[in-house]
């Protein structure tokens, strides 16, 4: 079936440690997201690509890093300079940049300890 | 991207219809009205967009005021399963490079 898988569902981590959450997605599309929400909040951007190679920072890009090698994935890196990563990441796609119909993974709960 | 309103949440009962109230009054003549919802825990999943006239699909209705200003989500039976945090995003089609914007939502709970 044609989706967005991200991975792992749920990661906990010591605090200054590294973590990559892993996002495919094998709908040929050629934008992708990665969000943050904090439990009652909406959904925060923390940033986008267009297309491969390309990469743009969203609302709080401070403290993350990804990459865009290939069409079908997205990773996104929490470092150890991001001061409060405990959250729920959400990576998303679409068709392209100029759509508003995106297309979400599951999430992934981050829990630094 | 115009800012939208909407209640914190809401209740309906099961099988009833569900109306979701949605103000925009600064939306722009070009600018589509986006429905998503989030069920607890999962991610968001786009339910239906619109621009002026009045949209259907198998999952909801879209009503648009004649003035654009306002917007109402309709769920037709309710059920168990619609309750979630659904999310009115105003949007320029084909903004180019400006990701949606998700608020906090209405919190819709069916009850029993």
């Amino acid at each position: 079936d044609g989706g967005i898988t991200q991975s792992p569902k749920y990661l906990f981590r010591k605090e200054g440690q590294n973590v990559t959450l892993s996002c495919e997605q094998n709908l040929n599309h050629d934008a992708m997201y990665w969000y943050r929400q904090d439990p009652g909040q909406g959904l925060r951007l923390i940033y986008y690509s267009q297309i491969v190679n390309d990469f743009q920072k969203g609302d709080i890009a401070e403290g993350y890093s990804v990459s865009r090698e290939k069409k079908e994935s997205f990773p996104l890196t929490v470092t150890s300079a991001q001061k409060n990563p405990t959250a729920f990441y959400l990576c998303a796609s679409s068709i392209d940049l100029s759509t508003g119909e995106l297309f979400f993974g599951e999430g992934s709960r981050l829990t630094v300890l | 991207d115009a800012k939208t309103t909407q209640p914190t949440s809401m209740d309906c009962a099961e099988g009833r219809a569900a109306n979701l109230p949605c103000n925009h009054s600064t939306i722009s003549g070009n600018e589509y009205v986006y429905w998503y919802r989030q069920i607890h825990s999962q991610g968001p999943q786009y339910i239906i967009h619109g621009l002026k006239n009045n949209e259907t699909n198998e999952m909801a209705s879209l009503i648009i005021t004649e003035d654009r200003k306002s917007s109402t989500l309709i769920l037709p039976h309710a059920t168990l399963r619609d309750t979630a945090v659904y999310y009115c995003i105003v949007r320029l089609w084909n903004s180019g490079n400006t990701p949606l914007v998700f608020g906090k939502g209405t919190r819709l709970s069916v009850i029993a």
